[in-house]
């Protein structure tokens, strides 16, 4: 039971380049979200979603996209690269309906812009 | 700003000790306060959750506390062991769709 994975774990940007964080996830959970989590800072939400085809805004949005076309994907796409978005990335799923639900994470990718 | 205070930044604790994490929030629509744990390179994981209308939860050597008329709420680590040694975030959860709400995070060590 692989739960949420997401690739790659590592990765270093030049400014302006591009680069999309994969997320998928097998357990059927309705909820997906993207983290990011800087030192000191907890993880703040970037975007979240709750179904194939709806997706919104989190605390942290600016600088990122999303799209999910699938129950079992959540892509995270930055498209002009910048050092503020040096972070690590967290994609997690919830399977939804109710408050007392656990949220389950990726083991997380490391992301460097140079 | 920070929606949910956590303190302290780092911790150490004796092998056997018990260790104290503090969180506290402003925003009386959160209704459900969990607690993660991550190890180095790794995700967050659940360790422990409590409702608002519940002073006191308890699961093996980890106890919550909640105070609901201070806005505060605690985790408690009972005869703590090296094992334990990691970054515990406090949380909350508001509002539609399970969204997380995250302390700073406090970094524990256990020295044997």
């Amino acid at each position: 039971n692989a739960g949420v994975t997401q690739t790659p774990k590592f990765r270093i940007l030049k400014i302006g380049q591009s680069m999309t964080l994969q997320c998928t996830q097998d357990m059927n959970h309705n909820y997906m979200y993207w983290y990011r989590q800087d030192p000191g800072m907890g993880l703040k939400l970037i975007y979240y979603s709750v179904g194939a085809g709806i997706t919104d805004k989190g605390e942290v949005p600016n600088g990122y996209n999303v799209s999910r076309s699938t129950t079992e994907d959540f892509p995270l796409r930055l498209e002009l690269a910048a050092p503020s978005q040096t972070s690590v990335y967290f994609c997690a799923s919830n399977p939804g309906g109710g408050r007392n639900t656990e949220a389950f994470f990726g083991q997380g990718t490391r992301l460097t812009v140079v | 700003q920070q929606q949910v205070k956590q303190s302290p930044q780092s911790l150490i604790v004796q092998k056997g000790g018990i260790s104290i994490i503090n969180c506290a929030y402003e925003n009386t629509a959160f209704d459900y306060f969990p607690w993660y744990q991550q190890f180095p390179g790794k995700g967050p994981a659940l360790l422990i959750a409590i409702r608002p209308d519940v002073s006191e939860k308890k699961e093996g050597r980890f106890t919550i506390s909640f105070n609901k008329s201070a806005k505060q709420f605690s985790l408690h680590i009972m005869d703590s062991q090296p094992g334990d040694s990691a970054t515990y975030f406090c949380a909350a959860i508001s509002g539609g769709y399970n969204k997380l709400i995250f302390g700073a995070g406090t970094r524990l060590a256990v020295h044997p």
